[in-house]
């Protein structure tokens, strides 16, 4: 059974802190990681993808990952009210042609103005 | 371009009735995938179609079936429902050249 894991929260952080968000995965297999942003009735809305070890950077968003470790985490600098949503962490699993995302249950992030 | 797009938005049935579900990938995109997510949980996969040819199944019961048009659209088919199978329904697409899933607006159905 391939398993993703992710703390579900409630994480609470002040305006302009930085938001640390983590998630470990079973499959040493995978070689692909996403983050998605789900805000509270929308559709995931995907933030970053990584495939190598070490860190990613888009803006204020840091991808994070560690195959020897088998953990990836998402930091969020000088986080924003707007910020507040559910966070998403998927590994992808390819089998047989397929292409699956195996998604943690979400962490939901709240940040305080 | 325009995203993703599914139909309908919400839906109400009672159960044992079928329902259909319809997803548009966005454009030049050749795989479609199906997830249900439901409340306080992460997306499930349900089934993968490329190039109208089923890739893969997720651990669904056979009420769930689903198709790929040759315009790369897609239909998922929800028979005999139950209470359970009340969920946020989300279509995802995916370019041939990368493996990244981009998701639609999803179909809220929800079974009395």
């Amino acid at each position: 059974q391939k398993e993703v894991e992710q703390n579900s929260g409630p994480l609470s952080v002040p305006e302009g802190a930085i938001a640390s968000l983590n998630c470990t995965y079973s499959d040493r297999g995978s070689q692909s990681f996403f983050w998605y942003r789900q805000y509270s009735g929308k559709s995931p809305e995907l933030i970053m993808f990584i495939y190598s070890n070490g860190d990613k950077e888009d803006g204020r968003f840091t991808a994070q990952l560690n195959k020897a470790s088998q953990y990836v985490s998402l930091l969020i600098r000088d986080s924003q009210p707007s910020d507040s949503a559910t966070y998403l962490c998927a590994a992808l699993y390819i089998h047989q042609g397929a292409q699956k995302l195996v998604f943690g249950q979400g962490t939901r992030l709240t940040i305080n103005p | 371009d325009a995203g993703v797009t599914q139909s309908p938005t919400h839906l109400i049935k009672t159960r044992g009735q079928h329902v259909t579900l319809r997803c548009s990938p966005i454009s030049g995109h050749k795989s479609v995938s199906w997830y249900q997510q439901v409340l306080g949980q992460g997306p499930q996969f349900i089934f993968q179609y490329y190039e109208k040819e089923e890739r893969g199944r997720g651990n669904f019961p056979d009420r769930f079936s689903a198709r790929q048009f040759p315009n790369y659209s897609s239909e998922l088919n929800v028979n005999a429902l139950l209470l359970g199978d009340s969920a946020l329904y989300l279509c995802a697409s995916s370019s041939p050249n990368t493996d990244t899933q981009y998701f639609g607006p999803g179909t809220r159905l929800t079974v009395l």
